[in-house]
């Protein structure tokens, strides 16, 4: 248990569909992150939110979106995927200082298993 | 050519063996991260270090900062062990994501 929840562990979703993944931290932490694996691939980071506003966007695809309402949640919002989107999916959170260096460790969740058929 | 490399990618062991996994990275960074993912997906931090050694438990991270080159080594290693293990570094500088390798697949026979 690393105090961070992902929801849910597992989706199955068409080219067509709009679905959310849901990270929750518990860690009083104010930084979070998005971070997608593809199989034989390095995990790749998608978002960071530190103190509520998105300070990274590595070039992600625009059908991702992510949303951060507080410091302990995190959704990332999914529409009209591709199949070469399926991954997982896997949430970190970390406590920033002040000008935004990461100045202690990352603690993830389980990661959501995105399908894309 | 991946700023950070792993080595084995794969490694298969028995009972008590001793294991070393390696870690050699290009950057200049102000700190080096060893994780665990285990099958499920979950990621836990092990270590995270910028000079000399940690110990925890059986697990022991080293880092030689002018070599740029970090090991990870497990003592009497136990099936529970059986995991994928990443290296990752934070370049140095006042804003630095994590730069991951692909990991090592560690498998330990009973």
């Amino acid at each position: 248990e690393t105090g961070v929840t992902q929801t849910p562990r597992h989706l199955v979703m068409g080219m067509t569909n709009k679905k959310s993944l849901k990270c929750e931290q518990h860690l009083g932490h104010n930084a979070m992150y998005w971070y997608k694996q593809s199989a034989k691939k390095p995990l790749e980071l998608m978002f960071v939110y530190s103190l509520e506003e998105r300070v990274e966007n590595n070039s992600v695809p625009s059908r991702f979106s992510p949303e951060c309402p507080n410091s302990s949640h995190l959704f990332l919002h999914l529409h009209t995927l591709q199949p070469e989107d399926s991954a997982l999916y896997l949430c970190a959170s970390s406590q920033v200082a002040g000008w935004a260096t990461n100045t202690g460790e990352l603690f993830f969740g389980e990661g959501s298993r995105l399908t894309v058929l | 050519k991946n700023e950070v490399e792993q080595s084995p990618q794969n490694l298969t062991a028995q009972e008590g063996e001793f294991i070393t996994i390696n870690c050699s990275y290009s950057v200049g960074i102000s700190a080096l991260h060893w994780l665990q993912q285990h099958p499920g997906g979950g990621i836990v931090s092990l270590f995270m270090l910028s000079s000399g050694k940690k110990k925890h438990g059986r697990l022991i991270a080293t880092i030689n900062i002018q070599e740029k080159h970090s090991s990870l080594h497990i003592t009497a290693s136990h099936p529970r062990d059986s995991a994928v293990y990443i290296c990752a570094v934070k370049r140095g500088g006042s804003q630095g994501n994590l730069i991951f390798g692909k990991g090592t697949k560690l498998s330990v026979k009973p």
